[in-house]
């Protein structure tokens, strides 16, 4: 079953501003991640942040964890037209060892030129 | 990290074949992932593939279904079987960092469209 569940579904903005996107579990977890996907093609990964951390930057990418009410949120800065994607969280399934990902439903971004 | 080949990019199959998708890893790997995209939709895990044993499956799929093979600690095959309209959907198969990070590494997915 779907484990996080982004907000919102699509978000639509200009160039330059900035788009946070929401996304909220259920269980407990080890880190949560985020992941960008371009047309329906494979998924890259973006940023990890780890369930003992609060905040993480990555260049333009701000990741912020409350593991209290079990959401994340990811904010660009200054966007491009070429952030254009969907992305998406997803979680473990907080124990050990391989396991598979677990991911919410994305939120598709668009950036106007 | 990982690359991952995985093929063909897209296929449009009548119903009632099958399509058989192959993903290549550059490195050995433990556990590979497939994943199902329904149009719009997120991704849903099919099965995990292990080499040496029996995929293990998740609730709503089936082996006779989606037969995965996995004949060594680089390749991993997944069919769709028998396939119909609300087959279209785009696959993907996926690793964990052979290197022991917990970054998930994707193929570029396989667009099927089933008519």
């Amino acid at each position: 079953s779907q484990q996080g569940e982004e907000d919102p579904q699509a978000l639509s903005i200009q160039e330059g501003e900035n788009a946070t996107m929401n996304c909220s579990y259920k269980t407990s977890i080890n880190n949560l991640q985020w992941y960008r996907q371009n047309s329906g093609r494979g998924l890259v990964h973006l940023i990890l942040i780890r369930s003992n951390e609060r905040e993480k930057h990555s260049g333009r990418l701000r990741v912020t964890l409350d593991t209290s009410k079990k959401s994340s949120s990811l904010l660009i800065t200054a966007s491009r037209a070429a952030d254009t994607a969907s992305y998406f969280c997803a979680t473990d399934k907080g124990y050990s060892g391989n396991t598979p990902l677990v991911f919410g439903k994305g939120t598709r971004l668009s950036v106007i030129a | 990290s990982a690359v991952i080949s995985q093929k063909p990019s897209r296929d449009i199959c009548q119903r009632g074949t099958s399509l058989t998708i192959q993903c290549q890893v550059d490195s050995q790997v433990t556990m590979m992932f497939w994943y199902r995209q329904q149009p719009g939709q997120s991704l849903t895990l099919i099965a995990t593939a292990n080499q040496g044993s029996e995929a293990t499956y998740e609730s709503g799929f089936v082996i006779d279904k989606f037969p995965i093979s996995r004949p060594n600690l680089t390749f991993s095959t997944l069919t769709v079987s028998n396939m119909s309209p609300e087959d279209s959907s785009i696959y993907l198969c996926s690793v964990e960092d052979p290197f022991g990070g917990t970054e998930a590494f994707f193929g570029q997915g396989t667009r099927l469209t089933v008519v």
